[in-house]
């Protein structure tokens, strides 16, 4: 079946330290790969995304890298801020619109001064 | 972008009483809309897909006669939780999504009702 394995946090960095946060995911059929951020309090965002193989999504910052023969998604970030404390979720769709997306468990980023 | 509200961002209830949470989409039409529920280590649940005008797809294990759906318009859709209990308390969260179709189309994410039973 379809799932996402994130790895488990929580990830306490210092400012301006480098981030990777780990994503591979089981798919039936091709899927289009996001990451989403929830800020304390706050719902969910779509932070990035990458529709095709070798596709690299970025934002703020935030890059990851669609890699079909791995099967993974890893979120990197070179220098992060405080401000980029979070939960970090990884997530597929398969198929046309219409599919529900399939989550990982979340990863929490703690970033400290 | 689009943007999808949730209302009541909060709300607590007594054990046994029946909450609604509204889902609405405020500057496009979503045909279709998904319920999700924050369980514990932060993941996220699909618990229903709510199709406007048809009933809702409930994922196993969710019981639909306890949190009943309705997609009434293309902008609104409810859940209720019924005779609530303590372990219902949760992050509830809605999406939707525009339908222009595609794939790798985005859901937009309302900012989720938090449910605490006493």
């Amino acid at each position: 079946g379809n799932s996402v394995t994130q790895m488990e946090g929580p990830v306490t960095l210092s400012e301006e330290a480098f981030l990777t946060i780990n994503c591979t995911y089981t798919a039936t059929g091709y899927p289009s790969l996001f990451w989403y951020v929830q800020y304390p309090g706050e719902g969910l965002q779509l932070l990035l995304k990458a529709t095709k193989a070798d596709d690299k999504g970025s934002n703020k910052g935030f890059e990851a890298t669609y890699r079909k023969e791995t099967t993974s998604f890893h979120l990197e970030k070179g220098s992060v801020q405080v401000s980029d404390s979070a939960v970090y979720f990884c997530a597929f769709v398969v198929g046309n619109a219409g599919n529900m997306l399939t989550f990982g468990g979340g990863t929490r980023l703690m970033v400290k001064p | 972008g689009a943007v999808v509200s949730q209302h009541p961002s909060r709300v607590i209830c007594k054990s046994g009483t029946s909450v609604k949470i509204e889902c609405r989409s405020l500057d496009f039409q979503a045909t279709t809309m998904f319920w999700y529920r924050q369980v514990p280590k932060q993941s996220l649940m699909l618990m229903a897909t709510s199709n406007e005008g048809s009933k809702a797809t409930y994922e196993q294990g969710v019981e639909k006669d306890k949190f009943l759906i309705n997609h009434a318009s293309l902008t609104l859709s409810t859940l209720t939780v019924t005779s609530a209990h303590p372990e219902d308390s949760s992050f509830y969260i809605c999406s939707a999504r525009p339908p222009s179709g595609g794939k790798g189309q985005t859901q937009y994410f309302g900012p989720g009702t938090r449910l605490l039973v006493l």
